[in-house]
């Protein structure tokens, strides 16, 4: 199947500063990916749509000043956590579907797991 | 709200069992996926069903979907230790995913 990639896997900084995570397809270009944010045993939350070309769509209550999406090229999105904080700790995870929508299989990255002490 | 509810939130069976894990949902979907998580990983792509298919079969796992109760099951036969992870579905409506809150799923050896 086809494959994503995340970086990087594991992520630990000061409150304050700035995190960024990268969101790879690796076999087949994505114009369109996903950002999720996941607290411990609890589901996926989906934060925003990340578009090739065009601004990111962010679901309600997700801050897009504090989370900027760059979706910089067909097989990259990134997601800056800015200023992060302890309230910003979470499992970070990436998918994209290869056809492009909704219509198919989604494939996810093996998730970012950010710890801002 | 528009999560799906799954129940049960966990479940604890004896290798060899089956385990049922039921989705409800809360909107018209395209489709319904299944993913299946062990702890602090990625997730694993277990089965597509399309709003138009009422059961898929794959291997040890049988899928169900019902559009007119807005709802989905995943079974599991035989389990195995191995099988011990999280369980969640995943529909689409016209251009994102929405989960469910998920299954705790333990095989005791």
């Amino acid at each position: 199947g086809a494959v994503v990639s995340q970086h990087p896997s594991r992520v630990i900084c000061k409150s304050g500063t700035s995190v960024k995570i990268e969101c790879r397809s690796l076999d087949f270009q994505a114009t369109t990916m996903f950002w999720y944010r996941q607290f411990p045993k609890q589901s996926l939350m989906l934060m925003a749509t990340s578009n090739e070309g065009s601004k990111a769509t962010y679901e309600q209550g997700v801050e897009k000043d504090k989370f900027l999406i760059n979706h910089a090229s067909l097989t990259l999105s990134t997601l800056t956590v800015t200023s992060a904080h302890p309230e910003d700790s979470s499992f970070y995870i990436c998918s994209a579907p290869p056809t492009g929508g909704v219509t198919d299989t989604q494939y996810f990255g093996p998730g970012t797991r950010l710890t801002v002490l | 709200s528009q999560q799906g509810e799954e129940d049960p939130q966990a479940l604890s069976i004896q290798e060899g069992e089956n385990a049922t894990m039921n989705c409800s949902y809360k909107t018209s979907i395209n489709n319904l996926q299944w993913y299946r998580q062990n702890s602090g990983r990625g997730l694993v792509h277990l089965n597509l069903i399309r709003s138009n298919e009422r059961e898929k079969h794959s291997g040890r796992l049988r899928v169900t979907l019902d559009t007119s109760k807005k709802s989905s099951s995943l079974l599991i036969t035989a389990s195995r230790a191995a099988d011990t992870a999280s369980y969640f579905c995943a529909y689409s409506g016209t251009y994102k995913y929405i989960f469910g809150t998920g299954t705790r799923l333990k095989v005791l050896a």
